[in-house]
């Protein structure tokens, strides 16, 4: 079965330079999640779906990120314009769903805001 | 509100040796708890959870994590550490019957065994 795939893997633009990042999660997964991980730090989440819909974004900074989930399935998400301090590692993860389910995490995009 | 505290930012044992890496959580009513791990320029792997029943929970690569109530506390064990164990490893907290609260992180515990 494949894993959640994340692509780019790394990724460096210069300050208010647009990105974009795509998530396929595994499949069947109906809740799919957009993590940041700052350097030395844990995840901390920046939305949460539930098949096409956003159950969770109130901590997408929305003056610059924006994130979306077509069908249901594959998720973009993107950062315009990027500023210096949204260098980290952007994760994405999937699960079946249910408070009880585990996470499985791709293996991330590094982005480096010069 | 939910948080979940990893004390130690580095635990360093040698081969062989047991280990545990300490989280301790706040959440309001029971909790979901995870233990996951992550090696270099890799994603967080799941590594065992506690939902309910025995306090003791079973997981990948011999980990094993126990829960305590009255401490509030998830501790992750092994009896004996391999250098292989090497990674950082995060615990995390989710209240019990509410999908929509959030998952919350630790700040991750960087594990290193020395041969």
């Amino acid at each position: 079965e494949a894993g959640v795939v994340q692509s780019p893997r790394y990724k460096i633009i210069e300050k208010k330079q647009p990105v974009a990042f795509w998530c396929n999660p595994i499949s069947g997964h109906n809740t799919l999640y957009w993590y940041r991980q700052n350097l030395g730090q844990g995840p901390e989440l920046l939305i949460r779906y539930e098949n096409e819909e956003a159950v969770d974004d109130s901590q997408l900074p929305k003056d610059r990120f924006s994130a979306e989930r077509l069908k249901g399935v594959d998720s973009t998400l993107k950062i315009q314009p990027a500023e210096l301090g949204d260098s980290a590692v952007y994760l994405c993860a999937s699960s079946p769903g249910g408070a009880a389910g585990e996470l499985f995490f791709g293996e991330g995009s590094r982005l480096t805001v010069l | 509100a939910q948080s979940v505290a990893q004390p130690e930012d580095q635990v360093n044992v040698a081969e062989g040796n047991p280990l545990t890496v300490k989280c301790t959580y706040s959440v309001s009513g029971n909790p979901y708890l995870f233990w996951y791990v992550q090696y270099p320029n890799r994603g967080l792997q799941f590594l065992l959870k506690y939902i309910t029943g025995d306090n003791l929970v079973k997981g990948s690569y011999g980990f094993e994590a126990e829960f305590n109530k009255s401490q509030t506390s998830f501790h992750l064990k092994k009896p004996s550490a391999l250098v292989s164990d090497s990674a950082l490893y995060f615990c995390a907290v989710r209240a019990l019957y509410s999908s929509a609260s959030k998952i919350i992180f630790g700040s991750g515990t960087r594990l290193s065994i020395r041969p």
